[in-house]
């Protein structure tokens, strides 16, 4: 399976300032995720990162809180804007190849806001 | 949309028994069953999977088994061991749009293993 590499891993962040957190694939994928999961808890898509146009959002989750790009099949990034401490969280990224195969994940970047 | 249950939220067995967990779907139209592995620090490791024209899959220790009539399906790990010990999510997927699949997670189950 594709190789996934997050960064930062972790970052410890003042209230009100922006994080991007970078997703980059070792191979060309059809589909990148980006996942939300709070501590103990389930994963949440976030949106669904659309190489070359805006990003998909899903219910909850709008574009000028979490901006997303995808400027090729490999790379990804999601930008969490003015940040509070209840977006402290685990972000995930995951990619999906094409038709109905599996999501492959990250490790995750664990932010904290303080 | 899909409503995704997992049960249960923690399990402890003796190394050497077996863990079971179990998911329920709603959506007749999901067709693909992963289970994932997300150890502490980690991102949710694919660990089996099962598509819906299947009724059981195996791998080593690891057992799939999905009944589409009931929309259930559980994962079965033999012989535990402490390196079983992790956070198991179920998912069900169905497809949307011309190129990918929606993912509907589990809850989630913390199976600990007790040497």
């Amino acid at each position: 399976s594709a190789v996934i590499s997050q960064k930062p891993s972790r970052d410890i962040c003042q209230r009100g300032t922006s994080l991007t957190i970078q997703c980059q694939v070792d191979s060309q994928v059809t589909m990148m995720f980006w996942y939300r999961q709070q501590p103990g808890q389930s994963l949440t898509l976030i949106a669904t990162a659309n190489q070359g146009s805006e990003a998909t959002y899903e219910s909850g989750f709008v574009i000028d809180k979490f901006p997303i790009s995808r400027p090729n099949l490999t790379f990804s990034t999601l930008t969490v804007s003015n940040m509070s401490p209840e977006d402290s969280s685990i972000y995930l990224c995951s990619v999906q190849g094409y038709g109905n195969q599996p999501q492959h994940f990250g490790d995750g970047t664990r932010l904290s806001i303080l | 949309g899909e409503n995704v249950e997992q049960h249960p939220s923690t399990l402890s067995v003796q190394e050497g028994d077996s863990a079971v967990i179990k998911c329920t779907y709603s959506d007749s139209a999901s067709n693909y069953f992963p289970w994932y592995k997300q150890e502490l620090g980690k991102g949710p490791q694919l660990i089996i999977d099962i598509r819906s024209n299947v009724g059981e899959k195996k791998d080593q220790r690891i057992a799939v088994t999905l009944n589409k009539t009931a929309k259930h399906f559980s994962l079965h790990i033999t012989e535990t061991q402490p390196e079983d010990s992790a956070v198991y999510f179920c998912a069900a997927s169905k497809r949307v749009g011309n190129t990918g699949n929606q993912f509907y997670f589990g809850t989630g189950t913390s199976l600990t293993v007790i040497p």
